[in-house]
């Protein structure tokens, strides 16, 4: 258990909807970072938050965004849902912005599923 | 950004043999930070090991080793007395060590290994 915790495991919509993706990161990490992987494009790196701030953006289209609260933790939020934003979302979290052994720790993932 | 390739979609290896696992990647740093990552079928990412490009010694976690080439920007891992709960895809994942990258992690597009009794 890496003690960062995603919800929900697993979702199904259809397409034009909107889905929220929840993340506690490991007590005391103040990183969190969204990634999306798929089975043509692997592991994509979407966007990072440092305690409440965006820090850092990758491949993250505009119809997604995310947010990090005062508690630490991260929403993503997916919009306007096309077949190939069907994936699973990993959430990572480190403790600082320079975690110094530069490892990430990761959730179990959300499963979504665009019909 | 920093390119990881792993040219080894799927391997296969019989239990307590050894298997390597290529990684190369393309980066004109000189600080950074390289991984291996497993993703057994429960799909957790696990970290397997680490090696920082400052240290010239290879990094070794108990049946795991890396053979870190830094001229050659080389990061294979070796996999030694396999066990069946090594079958898992293995991910090569690079971090900068340059200060205003946000320190996000570039992966791989992994290689599956398969271990056979």
């Amino acid at each position: 258990d890496s003690g960062v915790t995603q919800t929900p495991k697993h979702l199904i919509t259809a397409t034009g909807q909107r889905v929220t993706l929840r993340c506690s990161p490991r007590s005391g990490d103040l990183s969190v970072y969204w990634y999306q992987q798929s089975l043509d494009q692997g592991l994509q790196f979407l966007i990072q938050y440092y305690n409440g701030e965006e820090r850092a953006k990758g491949n993250i289209l505009e119809r997604f965004s995310a947010q990090q609260f005062p508690d630490l933790h991260s929403e993503l939020n997916l919009s306007s849902l096309e077949l190939g934003d069907s994936a699973l979302y990993f959430c990572a979290s480190s403790w600082g912005l320079a975690a110094n052994t530069g490892e990430l720790f990761f959730g179990e993932g959300s499963r979504l599923t665009v019909l | 950004a920093q390119t990881v390739t792993q040219s080894q979609p799927e391997m296969s290896v019989q239990e307590a043999e050894t298997v390597t696992l290529s990684c190369t990647y393309d980066t004109s740093e000189s600080d950074y930070y390289l991984f291996w990552y497993k993703q057994p079928p429960s799909r957790q990412m696990i970290l397997v090991i680490r090696q920082e490009a400052y240290k010239q010694q290879n990094a070794t976690e108990n049946r795991f080793s890396v053979n870190f080439q830094k001229a050659a920007k080389s990061f294979s891992l070796k996999i030694s007395d396999s066990q069946l709960g090594d079958a898992a895809m293995y991910f090569c994942a690079y971090r900068s060590g340059v200060t205003n990258s946000g320190y996000a992690l570039n992966f791989g597009k992994g290689t599956s290994l398969l271990v056979t009794p």
